[in-house]
């Protein structure tokens, strides 16, 4: 199966510092990824979508300067949370739906998620 | 908008026990409907979907119809085992995005 990775799972960082989070894809080639962002006991929210080599689409009400994606290969997305605040704090999950081998894959695959606190 | 609704958690139920988990959806279009599993310390997976009315999805002894008439998607097992302790999240995806419930905690105790 399609499987998706994510690095770090878990970063604690100070409050104004910028911190990137990456998504791997690593048996297929992931033409659109998604970012979640995920508060305790609520639903995942999707914050963007990003196609390989295009610019990420972002949701309505996420800012598209302090949620930085990055979708350069069809492997690897990244996530760059500048100037981190408390409020940023969150659990991150990434999906990436592709192909491999002439084979599609139409359903999202999710990777693991990254825990960010921001002190 | 378009939103999903289940059951808030956790279930705890013994092992051969039943299970329900309710969703119910409000959707302007026709979308389809999932129900996905987060095992601890693992991303979500599909667990199963359907993708129009009267359809029913089916994996690893779990079941959900889709029923339209309720706008409902309840996931079903008829005897739960330890291993199935997870988060399940029902979600309906419409022009391509995902739209989630939640998350309702199932715990099975032997």
């Amino acid at each position: 199966g399609a499987v998706v990775s994510q690095h770090p799972s878990w970063v604690i960082c100070k409050s104004g510092t910028s911190v990137k989070i990456e998504c791997r894809s690593l048996d297929f080639q992931a033409t659109t990824m998604f970012w979640y962002r995920q508060f305790p006991k609520q639903s995942l929210m999707l914050m963007a979508t990003s196609n390989e080599g295009s610019k990420a689409t972002y949701e309505q009400g996420v800012e598209k300067d302090k949620f930085l994606i990055n979708h350069a290969s069809l492997t690897l997305s990244t996530l760059t949370v500048t100037s981190a605040h408390p409020e940023d704090s969150s659990f991150y999950i990434c999906s990436a739906t592709g192909t491999s081998g002439g084979r599609s894959y139409n359903e999202q695959f999710f990777g693991p998620g990254t825990r960010l606190t921001v002190l | 908008g378009d939103s999903v609704t289940q059951m808030e958690g956790p279930v705890t139920l013994s092992e051969e026990a039943f299970l329900t988990i309710n969703c119910t959806y409000t959707a302007t279009g026709y979308p389809s409907l999932f129900w996905y599993v987060q095992y601890p310390g693992e991303g979500l997976q599909l667990l199963l979907k359907a993708t129009k009315a009267d359809d029913k999805g089916s994996n690893k002894g779990f079941e959900a119809t889709y029923r339209k008439e309720t706008t409902s998607f309840h996931l079903e097992k008829g005897s739960v085992q330890v291993s199935d302790s997870a988060v399940y999240f029902c979600a309906l995806k419409i022009a391509d995005k995902l739209i989630f419930g939640t998350g309702t905690r199932l715990q099975v105790f032997p």
